[in-house]
């Protein structure tokens, strides 16, 4: 079974820290990988995507990928109240199309 | 207008009752996909499909089936309805092609069977 792993959190950090999510895969075949924000009720809606080893950053937000260790990250700089929501990794099965969701971390941003 | 719709949006039932659950999409995407979300257990998938002749069943398809009417409607259907069936419901859409493909979900379908 491939599978996404992820803290269930609550992850509190206070308003202007850094929130670190993490998130790790057992698909050694998979290619890319995405970050999902999901306010309570809400859809998922899509903050990042990565593909290459390293970081790609986009405004507050940079993920990290390693390939070798199958893990990848999510960083929030300048975390806001408005951040608080849960992220979800999702990784494509490889050569199938599905996509595996982790359970999601619930992150809470303390004004 | 939105992109992926969902109807209807909230639904409560009673056990044993057939339910529809409709998608419907104007972004064009070939690849639609149902899934279900409960606390803690993140988003599972049920059916997915890639164009209206291909349908294949996800990790938890059992007491559920689907009908891709067109490119843009993509329904599931809950053949007899049970209490473990409450959940919310995502349908969501991808483009066809390539690795880097995000999905778009629709604003889900809050089913609660009683």
């Amino acid at each position: 079974q491939k599978e996404v792993e992820q803290n269930s959190g609550p992850l509190s950090v206070p308003e202007g820290a850094i929130a670190s999510l993490n998130c790790t895969y057992s698909d050694r075949g998979s290619q890319s990988f995405f970050w999902y924000r999901q306010y309570s009720g809400k859809s998922p809606e899509l903050i990042m995507f990565i593909y290459s080893n390293g970081d790609k950053e986009d405004g507050r937000f940079t993920a990290q990928l390693n390939k070798a260790s199958q893990y990848v990250s999510l960083l929030i700089r300048d975390s806001q109240p408005s951040d608080s929501a849960t992220y979800l990794c999702a990784v494509p099965s490889s050569g199938t199309y599905k996509y595996i969701f982790g359970t999601g971390t619930r992150l809470k941003v303390l004004a | 207008d939105a992109d992926v719709t969902q109807t209807p949006r909230n639904r409560i039932t009673k056990t044993g009752k057939r339910i529809m659950l409709e998608c419907s999409q104007t972004k064009g995407h070939d690849r639609m996909y149902w899934y279900r979300q409960d606390p803690g257990l993140g988003l599972r998938l049920i059916y997915y499909s890639f164009d209206v002749k291909d349908i294949n069943k996800g990790e938890i398809s059992d007491g559920y089936s689907v009908s891709r009417q067109a490119q843009a409607k993509f329904s599931l259907s809950l053949e007899s309805a049970i209490p473990n069936q409450t959940a919310l419901y995502f349908c969501a859409t991808s483009e066809i092609g390539g690795d880097y493909n995000e999905q778009f979900f629709g604003p889900g379908t809050r089913l609660t069977v009683l």
